[in-house]
């Protein structure tokens, strides 16, 4: 079955500063894409970055950029150059290729202290 | 901004009450997913509509009932209201139902409160 681990509950980064926040995932499935999603205090989930199985480089989105290792299972998000905005809840999220629909994490809170 | 809408944004009601959340999708998007999100259960996905039609089902109560319509809305019913259903329930879309480089796309979620 399809699982989603997030081992960090929460997580300070220093403003300006780069931080990782950690994903690893378990599936049998050969083809499945893995998301990265924001949410503030507000509530919205924002979606931030995707990766799929068979992708060849690592994702990157802005700030964003996805540390894929397929045979580790993981992958890991990576902000650069924190803001204070970036404060939010974090999710990591699966979806197996026939499966619409996707299997979350437990999240991580990411504080960003100026 | 998402490009999802959902209505109501906030919602307080009595227990044993029925309530209807609102969901439009992306423009283009024909496939429908709704999650509850609480603090003891994290994410938990519901239900899923594809063009009209369910696709998969998740942990949805006998409670709970959804439908998509012929103009892609969907909308997700919540009756016999109990205090553990106080929840943040998101609607969420994609072009398709599943395949590579699908982005899922959520709205803002509606935000339930039961008193």
């Amino acid at each position: 079955a399809q699982k989603i681990t997030q081992t960090q509950p929460g997580m300070f980064v220093q403003e300006k500063e780069a931080v990782t926040l950690d994903c690893t995932y378990d599936t049998s499935d050969p083809s499945y894409g893995l998301f990265w999603y924001k949410q503030p205090s507000s509530g919205e989930m924002i979606f931030l970055i995707y990766q799929g199985s068979y992708d060849q480089q690592n994702a990157t989105e802005g700030r964003y950029s996805l540390n894929f290792q397929k045979a580790r299972k993981s992958a890991n998000l990576v902000i650069s150059a924190s803001q204070l905005g970036d404060s939010a809840m974090y999710f990591c999220a699966m979806r197996e290729r026939q499966g619409g629909k996707l299997i979350f994490g437990q999240g991580t809170e990411l504080s960003v202290k100026p | 901004d998402s490009g999802v809408t959902q209505t109501p944004k906030h919602l307080i009601t009595a227990t044993g009450q029925r309530v209807t959340l609102r969901c439009s999708p992306r423009s283009g998007d024909l496939s429908v997913y709704w999650y509850q999100q609480s603090l003891d259960q994290g994410l938990q996905f519901l239900i899923q509509y594809y063009n009209g039609e369910e696709r998969a089902k998740g942990n949805i109560l006998e409670r709970f009932s959804a439908q998509q319509f012929p103009d892609l809305h969907s909308e997700l019913n919540l009756s016999s209201l109990e205090l553990g259903d106080s929840a943040l329930y998101f609607c969420a879309s994609s072009v398709a139902p599943g395949g590579d480089g699908n982005t899922i796309y959520f709205g803002e979620g509606s935000w339930l409160t039961v008193v």
